[in-house]
């Protein structure tokens, strides 16, 4: 199988403007974690969704949003971009139906997300 | 909240020497923790939980709720452990939030 992947693998823009991350996770995983990953706060939590509702929600501002459509796929969307977005951003996906103790999580490659 | 911590921002040990990343947490129920490894230009990836008890690439992690602690060791350190871990919990009941600790560098040298 495929693993996760994530367009684009790069992205540059200016403050203020907004940007969508995409995410296609395995074939078959209905659950889509998102989470952004910088040097000082390291990974943190932003959403996960599961067959198209929002399931867990981190403890970011209301700018950054996201969506899972019926095939799984997942977006993610920062409006009005602040320098201090720039991260890389991580899209995991798991394979059950219900969460299941250890099940595991698999990680795309990520988008490097600069903001100028 | 919950919480991981990693007091260790870099690990260096010597080839074949014992290795162990520290991990601690805070959580008041009965947490599920994991060890992802990300192997240089690599992807995120699981190396063990604790639900499993196994050992990989001959790494094993004991839970231990009465210190809090989910330590990872390993015996005889190779070259191809040199990667960053990250120590993460996930709380029973709903969804598959992780919360990850700092993480660890870990340097195996010849």
């Amino acid at each position: 199988k495929a693993g996760v992947t994530q367009t684009p693998r790069y992205l540059i823009k200016t403050r203020g403007q907004q940007v969508t991350l995409s995410c296609s996770p395995i074939s078959g995983h209905r659950s889509v974690s998102w989470y952004q990953q910088t040097p000082g706060q390291g990974l943190q939590f932003l959403f996960e969704y599961f067959s198209e509702t929002q399931r867990n929600k981190g403890n970011f501002p209301g700018r950054f949003s996201g969506r899972q459509f019926s095939n799984s796929r997942s977006e993610m969307n920062v409006s009005t971009l602040e320098l201090g977005d720039s991260a890389l951003y991580l899209c995991a996906s798991s394979p059950l139906s219900e969460r299941a103790p250890g099940d595991e999580q698999f990680f795309g490659p990520g988008t490097r997300l600069t903001v100028l | 909240a919950q919480r991981v911590t990693q007091p260790e921002k870099l690990l260096s040990v010597f080839k074949g020497a014992p290795v162990e990343l520290k991990c601690n947490y805070s959580y008041s129920g009965s947490p599920e923790l994991f060890w992802y490894v990300q192997y240089s230009r690599q992807r995120l990836q699981l190396l063990l939980r604790h639900i499993s008890r196994e050992s990989i690439k001959g790494f094993t992690a004991d839970l231990n709720k009465g210190e809090t602690s989910f330590h990872l060791k390993k015996p005889f350190a190779q070259e191809e452990d040199s990667a960053m871990y990250y120590c993460a919990l996930r709380l029973t009941g709903g969804g598959n939030k992780l919360t990850f600790g700092t993480g660890t560098q870990l340097k195996v040298e010849l």
